[in-house]
Order: C-alpha cells, then structure tokens, then sequence
C-alpha cells in the first residue's frame, strides 16, 4: 500500500514570495505521483505530474515539482505566488503498472494562502 | 462539453434518511470513482467503477452503496444517513487506456449535512 504526508496543513505567504508546498509518500513498488489544486467551492484540477524520466516537472500556472526517489519526494514549487494561486494542494501517488485501477492516495492537503 | 457534472449540489438529510448522489461525465471515460473529503483527511475513495456493470469497494465504502448502469452515469446511495456521513463528496472520472498514468477529472461536489 502506498501513503502520502504533506508536512505543511497551511502555508501563508505574500504575494511575488516563493513557495514550496512539501510532499512525501511511501511505497515498496514504484509510483507515479500527481500534484492537484482545488480552488475555493470547486473540484480538483491536475497541476503536474511525474511518471519517469527527467525528475524536474513542469505544470501549469507556473508550477514545478521534483521528484527525489532517495528521499522519497516530490515538493511542488512557485517562485512567485499571485493571488490567485490561493486554493488547497493536494498530493497523490498510484502504483505504477499492474491493475490499480487508477485508485490514487492523497495527502491531507495542503492550505496555500497568499496575502497582498 | 460539460466534462463531470454533480447532482445536486447541496443537501441536507436527517439521520436515518436516504439519498442519492448522482454523477455524469461526457467524456466517454471508462473509469468512475467516487470520494468523500473531510477536513485534514484529504480525499478517500469511496467506490469506483472500471466500466459500466461493474463496481468495486474503496478505502471507505461502508454505508455507502454505488451502481452504474450507464457508461455515462455513476450513482452513490446513502440507505440510512448518519451524522458522520457529513462531508464533500467528489466524483471523478478518467481513461482507461493509459492506465493509472491517467488524470482524473473531478465535479465540483456535493455538500453533504446529515443531522
């Protein structure tokens, strides 16, 4: 079975700071693993997403995230935040291969508020 | 297109009253999931449907029942709600063909109030 801590259950920052949202998860088999944001009363949207190869992702709205297999982590990342950036992140992982049936895990999420 | 659509949007229930969520997707996607969100939990899979006809337990599913009759449409029954049903309930959907590489595409929820 696959789990996922998010460190961080609120990050407030100002508006042009840069922001690292913190993700770990843990497996014995390999995974792909997902970055989504949930904007206030609406449903989840996929950020990015690492399924192999380089371990630098890039997403939309200007996100990035870097998968690190010896810490197994994948923190997501902004150099400069905006307003709208603020919303819920939720990480997720799901075994890579086999029949999983694309049966992701979450993490508790993570609060990103921006302040002008 | 519509893309996952919810139905309703919110509701509240007494305890020991039933209901149904209902949700559709346009996007010809063969794999239907429903989750419930709760606060500092994250989201946790309820029950999921790998094609029409067939459904299958989450993480979560008890007191929950599900069907899909449809391709299209995903139903979630509460029989007898109670208080800790009490939650944002999610439905997603996603390919079949590159498996679990694939994106969800999620509604916009239902707000759920069991008294």
């Amino acid at each position: 079975a696959q789990s996922v801590t998010q460190l961080d259950s609120q990050v407030p920052v100002f508006e042009e700071a840069p922001v690292e949202l913190r993700c770990n998860y843990s497996s014995s088999v390999s995974v792909y693993l997902f970055w989504y944001v949930q904007y206030p009363n609406q449903g989840l949207q996929l950020l990015l997403k690492y399924l192999s190869g380089s371990t630098l992702v890039k997403g939309i709205n200007g996100f990035e995230a870097e998968f690190n297999k010896s810490q197994t982590s994948f923190h997501l990342r902004k150099p400069s935040v905006h307003i709208s950036d603020t919303a819920e992140y939720f990480c997720a992982v799901i075994r890579a291969g086999g029949t999983s049936y694309g049966k992701l895990t979450f993490g508790q999420g993570t609060i990103l508020t921006v302040h002008p | 297109n519509a893309g996952v659509t919810q139905t309703p949007k919110f509701r509240v229930l007494k305890t020991g009253q039933s209901m149904t969520l209902l949700c559709a997707q346009d996007m010809n996607h063969e794999y239907m999931y429903w989750y419930r969100q709760d606060p500092g939990m994250g989201l946790r899979l309820i029950h999921y449907s790998v094609g029409e006809g067939t459904t299958a337990k989450g993480e979560v599913p008890d007191g929950y029942n599900v069907s899909r009759l449809k391709k299209q449409n995903f139903l979630l029954g509460l029989e007898s709600a109670a208080p800790s049903q009490t939650s944002v309930y999610f439905c997603a959907s996603s390919w079949l063909a590159g498996g679990p590489s694939e994106t969800q595409y999620f509604g916009p929820g239902t707000r759920l109030l069991v008294l």
